[in-house]
């Protein structure tokens, strides 16, 4: 399938590792962020979404963390496995509308 | 979640021509949009696909050249017209009730020769 994330910045973590994927955004206005994650070949898939009245958020093995004070927002992933391995996107949205702005996005690649 | 799907997934095509992409998403959804990704980048928004008007376009977009439809809450099409090899991308498909949860198909794969 085609490639996706050929020049984007790369994260390689080894298998079982703990995985911290981080975004900055500019839009202050912003109160609601997603992570996606993208396999070669297939279009995003949610991960996990965060409001801004929220600094944490936990899921299965995922966890988002919110620093409004200086726009980070990071995605951290426990004891990651080797199908973990695609490329990240952080997606903001403000109320004033329902579109999504993603990020430059992040490529993980787990080593057995 | 919605379950999206995308014709054609890959297609080869000529310049000067046109491609019609097809989006069909197995529940009624409000929101509908289009993406397109180019090699190695993020995702960036064509356009709000609204379910009886005119498509809303992002800046540096225009009907013109992205003809959308949106014949009712569960269909939705993209043409790309009068290719060149600058439209070779990806071009993503993706729904929901708003801003919320947003729901991708698997992209269509455009190559212009």
């Amino acid at each position: 399938g085609e490639s996706v994330g050929l020049h984007l910045p790369t994260l390689s973590v080894q298998e079982g590792d703990n995985s911290i994927i981080n975004c900055a955004y500019s839009n202050s206005a912003s109160d609601y962020f997603i992570w996606y994650k993208q396999e070669s070949g297939k279009g995003p898939q949610f991960i996990i979404d965060i409001r801004s009245n929220m600094d944490k958020r936990q899921g299965q093995r995922v966890t988002v963390l919110l620093n409004k004070t200086v726009k980070h927002l990071s995605l951290q992933i426990a004891a990651t496995q080797p199908g973990d391995s695609a490329v990240y996107f952080c997606a903001e949205s403000d109320n004033a509308g329902n579109m999504l702005t993603f990020g430059g996005g992040t490529r993980l690649m787990v080593k057995p | 979640s919605a379950v999206i799907s995308q014709k054609p997934s890959r297609d080869i095509c000529q310049r000067g021509t046109s491609l019609t992409i097809q989006c069909q998403v197995d529940s009624q959804v409000t929101m509908m949009f289009w993406y397109r990704q180019q090699p190695g980048q993020s995702l960036t928004l064509i356009a709000t696909a609204n379910q009886g008007s005119e498509a809303t376009y992002e800046s540096g977009f225009v009907i013109d050249k992205f003809p959308i439809s949106r014949p009712n809450l569960t269909f939705s099409t993209l043409t790309v017209s009068n290719m060149s090899p600058e439209d070779s991308s990806i071009y993503l498909c993706s729904a929901g009730q708003g801003r919320n949860e947003q729901f991708f198909g698997p992209g269509t794969r455009l190559t212009v020769l």
